[in-house]
């Protein structure tokens, strides 16, 4: 079993739809976990990160924690297609883990 | 304000040549790491380095690679005698703090080496 486990898309979605975008963990000493953003051909960027279970919200992100059930999500409202990309989930508690990543597309 | 600069952004080799990737940190940064990307699969850890001092290398496949981190230049990333399996992104990140230790701690990542062996 992978460390974090991301379901790999493609995900499209048109201009304006609400995106969600999950994970899940199996290591319960999982604490710190990270959402990055890679454009085709680009290195990754960090869009989020979190610590406790909850939300954090920024701009029309929004990151969400469930360790009760090992579940991550990052939604995205208004979706773009600016905001077409693989979008990557991690655990940074030791070392960086990610997820596989979705690919997710944003079509007009 | 310059991030993480990696070069070359493309390299190709034949098989049983050796591939060598150079990493520039973000500037103040003493930590490099090192990922690579294979096709439709997410980012592996390989290698964490400090100034001079190779601090993790569980990711490191036990023969061919080697990383090094020296008092002064960039991060080399080193193959030697490539295979076809070893075609990939190679991406170098850098970070001012030291990982885990339960704080948050930022990776700055760069642009990514292709690497395509033939």
């Amino acid at each position: 079993q992978k460390e974090v486990e991301q379901d790999p898309g493609p995900l499209s979605v048109p201009e304006g739809a609400i995106v969600s975008l999950n994970c899940t963990y199996s290591n319960s000493a999982f604490q710190y976990f990270m959402w990055y953003r890679q454009y085709s051909r680009k290195g990754p960027e960090l869009l989020m990160y979190t610590y406790s279970s909850g939300n954090k919200e920024d701009g029309r992100f929004t990151a969400q924690v469930d360790k009760s059930s090992k579940y991550i999500s990052l939604f995205i409202r208004d979706s773009q297609p600016s905001d077409s990309a693989t979008y990557l989930c991690a655990d940074n508690t030791d070392k960086l883990i990610f997820g596989t990543g979705t690919r997710l597309q944003v079509f007009p | 304000n310059a991030g993480v600069m990696q070069n070359p952004r493309h390299l190709v080799r034949r098989r049983g040549q050796e591939a060598r990737l150079r990493c520039s940190p973000v500037k103040g940064h003493s930590h490099v790491y090192w990922y690579r990307q294979l096709p439709e699969e997410g980012l592996k850890f390989m290698v964490y380095l400090q100034k001079e001092n190779i601090i993790d290398e569980s990711g490191m496949p036990k023969e061919r690679f080697s990383a090094e981190f020296p008092k002064e230049g960039p991060s080399i990333l080193r193959i030697q005698q490539v295979v076809r399996g070893d075609s990939a992104a190679y991406f170098c990140a850098s970070s001012r703090m030291v990982p885990g230790q339960g704080s948050y701690n930022e990776q700055f990542f760069g642009p990514g080496t292709r690497l395509t062996v033939l």
